[in-house]
C-alpha cells in the first residue's frame, strides 16, 4: 500500500494565481481531511469529509475549496493564492468507525509559498 | 471546544538523557489524547494514544505517556533517547462523541534536539 500520497512536494505561487493540492489514499479510508502548518501554531484543520459527496468546514477554511466525488480523491482548491496561504499542507485519511479516536494516517505534505 | 497547550517549544537533550515533553488542554466534552510525531521533511506518525482505560498508555519506540483528569494532562516521557529522536511531537486531542468525526486539535508542537 502506497498510504496517503500528495502531489506536489513544493509549489511557488503568486498572489492571484489558483492551483489544487491533490490528496489520495488507497487503505479505504471514509475520512479525509486537510490541514495546514504553520510554525508555532502546530496544525489546523481547513476541511474534512466523512464519505464521497460529503465535505464540512474546519477551523480555517476562508480561501480553499473541497470536493469528494471519490472514496480515494480529496483535492485541496486555493481559488486565488495569497500570502496568507504559504504554509505546508497535510492530508490525513482514517476509518469512521463507531467511535471517534481512529488514528490518522498522514501524507508527506505539500510546501507552499505563495509571492 | 478545545485547545492543546504543549509548554515546551523546544527541549534540547543529551544523548541516553530521559526526556518529557508537557502537554495540557481544556475542553468543555471528554476528549481522546494523541501523541503524534514528525520526522525532518516527513508527515506525522502516531507515537500513542489513550482512549480509555489504564492511563498510563505505552508507544512506540519506548515512549509512554499518562493521562491526568484531575490535571487536563497528557505528558510524554521516555527514559532514554536516541540521537534518531530529534523530531517534532505534537498533541493533539478529539471530542468523542463520534459525530464530531476524527477532527483534531493540535497543539503548537516541542522540537526535540538529541546531542551527542
Amino acid at each position: 500500500n502506497a498510504g496517503v500520497t500528495q502531489t506536489p512536494k513544493f509549489q511557488v505561487l503568486k498572489t492571484g494565481q489558483s492551483m489544487t493540492l491533490q490528496c489520495a489514499q488507497d487503505m479505504n479510508h471514509e475520512y479525509m481531511s486537510w490541514y495546514r502548518q504553520d510554525p508555532g501554531m502546530g496544525l489546523r484543520l481547513i476541511h474534512y469529509s466523512v464519505g464521497a459527496g460529503i465535505t464540512d468546514q474546519g477551523e480555517v477554511p476562508n480561501g480553499y475549496n473541497v470536493s469528494r466525488s471519490t472514496t480515494e480523491d480529496f483535492p485541496l482548491r486555493l481559488l486565488s493564492a495569497a500570502p496568507s496561504q504559504t504554509s505546508v499542507y497535510f492530508c490525513a485519511s482514517s476509518h469512521l468507525s463507531g467511535r471517534a479516536g481512529e488514528t490518522q494516517y498522514f501524507g508527506p505534505g505539500t510546501r507552499l509559498l505563495v509571492l | 471546544a478545545q485547545s492543546v497547550t504543549q509548554l515546551d517549544s523546544q527541549v534540547p537533550v543529551f544523548e541516553e538523557a530521559p526526556v518529557e515533553l508537557r502537554c495540557n488542554y481544556s475542553s468543555s466534552v471528554s476528549v481522546y489524547l494523541f501523541w503524534y510525531v514528525q520526522y525532518p521533511n516527513q508527515g506525522l506518525q502516531l507515537l500513542l494514544k489513550y482512549l480509555s482505560g489504564s492511563t498510563l498508555v505505552k508507544g512506540i519506540n519506548g515512549f509512554e505517556a499518562e493521562f491526568n483528569k484531575s490535571q487536563t494532562s497528557f505528558h510524554l516521557r521516555k527514559p532514554s533517547v536516541h540521537i534518531s529522536d530529534t523530531a517534532e511531537y505534537f498533541c493533539a486531542v478529539s471530542d468523542r462523541n463520534k459525530a464530531a468525526g476524527n477532527k483534531l486539535t493540535f497543539g503548537g508542537g516541542t522540537r526535540v534536539l538529541v546531542k551527542p
